[in-house]
């Protein structure tokens, strides 16, 4: 399995962009596997992001996709998400995290997570 | 979006128990339904994929069971490294969602 590493900036002002990379070590961003982000507001459940693949597809939740960006480095072996227009309910603990492949609908490895608070 | 709705949402549990947590999907996602534990601060860790497939390194008191839109996560004899909370998901169709979760508790 491959490991991931979240980072980024902890606090982000509103109407700001929450930008966050994610490193990955132990496989290549070029497999087949999806990358995704996961957040979690405090003391709440999980929620999907989005995903982007090393063909350049991405997946995103409808939900966020108006301010959403997602993108890989593959010279760095990292991908990368940037939210627009942050408010305070953007506040969240960021996963990273990946399937193995298109038909895998599981995340079986996780970053640790970061967590980002939108402040004045 | 396909809504995923764990139940109950905590339970109270000593060690040694069986226990038993529910997830309905508001469509058939045949057995496209994950499980994974996360404690506090922590990543999610995955437990069960494909509704019943343990995944690598997890113990066998986990099991779970359900195709279409009922499914169940099962604990067998709770030890106290169990006590966390648990989600299911569903990957039958983007965006994935999760549960709201379900608390395991000390009694």
């Amino acid at each position: 399995q491959v490991q991931l590493q979240e980072s980024g900036p902890g606090l982000v002002k509103p109407s700001g962009t929450l930008s966050l990379t994610c490193a990955v070590s132990g496989g290549s961003i070029s497999s087949d596997n999806w990358w995704s982000w996961v957040r979690q507001s405090p003391g709440k459940g999980l929620e999907w992001i989005g995903e982007v693949h090393h063909t350049g597809t991405t997946n995103y939740n409808p939900s966020l996709r108006s301010r959403l960006s997602l993108s890989l480095d593959k010279s760095s072996n990292q991908f990368a998400l940037k939210v627009a227009f942050v408010t305070a309910a953007d506040t969240a603990l960021y996963f990273c995290a990946t399937r193995a492949d298109f038909w895998s609908g599981y995340f079986d490895s996780w970053g640790q997570g970061i967590l980002v608070t939108v402040s004045s | 979006d396909i809504q995923m709705t764990q139940f109950p949402s905590s339970l109270s549990a000593s060690v040694g128990d069986r226990v038993t947590i529910t997830c309905r999907a508001s469509q058939s996602i045949t057995s496209y339904l994950n499980w994974y534990q996360q404690k506090p601060g922590r990543a999610p860790k995955l437990l069960i994929y494909a509704a019943s497939s343990l995944q690598s390194g997890v113990p066998s008191r986990f099991s779970a069971s359900g195709s279409g839109t009922d499914f169940t996560l099962a604990i067998n004899s709770l030890q106290p490294e169990d006590f966390a909370t648990y989600y299911c998901q569903q990957g039958y169709s983007a965006p994935w969602t999760f549960g709201q979760g379900t608390k395991v508790e000390v009694k």
